[in-house]
Formats: C-alpha cells, structure tokens, sequence
C-alpha cells in the first residue's frame, strides 16, 4: 500500500461542473502540496499546506492532519484545468525535505 | 525572476553512454532534488542534497550520481545508460524553514530514451 493515495485517478467532467480531488495518507507529515502538471510541461505546486484551508481563485484545498486527509477542490471548472493533480507529503523525522508522492489524478474537463 | 531549469529538454542517448542532466536555479535554496516520473510509479527520489558538498541517496539511486559543488547546481550523471532508465526527470528546489520545509519548486523536466 502506498503511503499516499489519491482518489480518483481518473475524473471527466463537463465545464462547470465543482471538482474534488482526494488524498489520503498514512505518515505523520509537516506539510502537504497539492501539484499540477499539464500534458508535457513540468510540475507546478498549486498550494503548500499544513492546517486548514487555502483559497486562490477557483482554487481550494483543505487538510484534516487528525484524519489524514486532504481534498482539492475546483469550482466552476473549465477546459484549462484539465491537467494531472498530484498530492505530495514532506514526511517528518529523517525524511525531512524530501516529497512522497501520490500517483495522481488525471483530470479532463470538457467544454 | 527566481527560477529552476533544467537542461536539456529532451535527449536521446545509447545503451551504455554516460548522460548528465544539468540543473541550475536561482532561488539559492538549499535543498535540491532529482526524481524520476514512469507510468505506473508516479515520482521516485533519485538523489538528493541539503547543501554544499552534500548529497544523499534516494530510493531509486542505483546507476545515477549527483555533486554539488555550488548553491546553484545539482547536476545528475548516469554513469552507463540502461534502458530502464528511459524516463521524465525533474529537478526540484526547496529551503528550510523555522517551522519545517518550504514550499518546493520544479524545473520543466528532462525526457530522456535511452536506445
């Protein structure tokens, strides 16, 4: 079993439509990233988190560190969104620094 | 602007060369990273270095080597290319921070085949 897990790994939606992305994950962590990659370009990190809820623009992601949970949330999705949406944890103790991360989720949004 | 790159974009190499993947970014953090991407395994640590004459082996280091002589470059060498090692390779940065590590930043990526 992965230390992180994201769900679902695949996601069509229609333009619109409100989005969730899920991670869970099974190691005590200092921080989460929630990390976009669109077709052939390179890794973007979206959001770096540690308690709570950040928000930018239709962008919205939580954290849950009790239950160790984090979700990505689109509102009002559009066709530029569709990307792969990967969840990374900075581990603590000796892991420090370095990212585990899930498999990913493919996203495609149709107009 | 502060940023990663990584050089070159693509690169098609034969079975047995020795390849290295450049580097550089402008942050001057001091934590930098090398992953690899496949299909079916997300992304894996290769090698990674916390400083200055600083490196460290990752889960996936067998047939790669890094140095770090300056704050600026993690260059990653593939001593004798196999094909396994035909992949997407990101170079990361990051720095640390009072409360634990910072935010990291990626380069564009590096596909490489190995034929």
């Amino acid at each position: 079993k992965n230390e992180v897990e994201q769900s679902p790994q695949n996601l069509t939606a229609q333009e619109g439509e409100f989005i969730t992305i899920n991670c869970s994950y099974s190691v005590g962590i200092s921080a989460l990233h929630w990390l976009q990659q669109h077709p052939g370009g390179g890794i973007v990190s979206l959001f770096m988190l540690s308690s709570g809820k950040k928000k930018h623009g239709r962008l919205i992601a939580t954290i849950n560190i009790q239950e160790k949970h984090s979700s990505l949330h689109i509102t009002a999705s559009h066709p530029r969104d569709s990307a792969v949406y990967i969840c990374a944890v900075y581990a603590g103790g000796t892991s420090y620094g370095k990212l585990t991360f899930g498999q990913g989720t493919i996203l495609t949004v149709h107009p | 602007d502060a940023e990663i790159t990584q050089s070159p974009r693509h690169k098609i190499t034969e079975t047995g060369r020795q390849v290295t993947l450049a580097c550089h970014q402008t942050w001057n953090h001091n934590n930098m990273f090398w992953y690899r991407q496949d299909l079916g395994h997300g992304l894996r640590l290769i090698h990674y270095s916390y400083g200055v004459q600083d490196t460290n082996k990752g889960e996936v280091s067998d047939g790669y080597s890094v140095s770090r002589s300056n704050t600026e470059d993690l260059p990653l060498t593939l001593e004798s290319a196999a094909s396994s090692q035909t992949s997407v390779y990101f170079c990361a940065s990051s720095e640390f921070q009072p409360l634990g590590p910072g935010k990291a930043f990626f380069g564009q990526g590096t596909r490489l085949t190995v034929v």
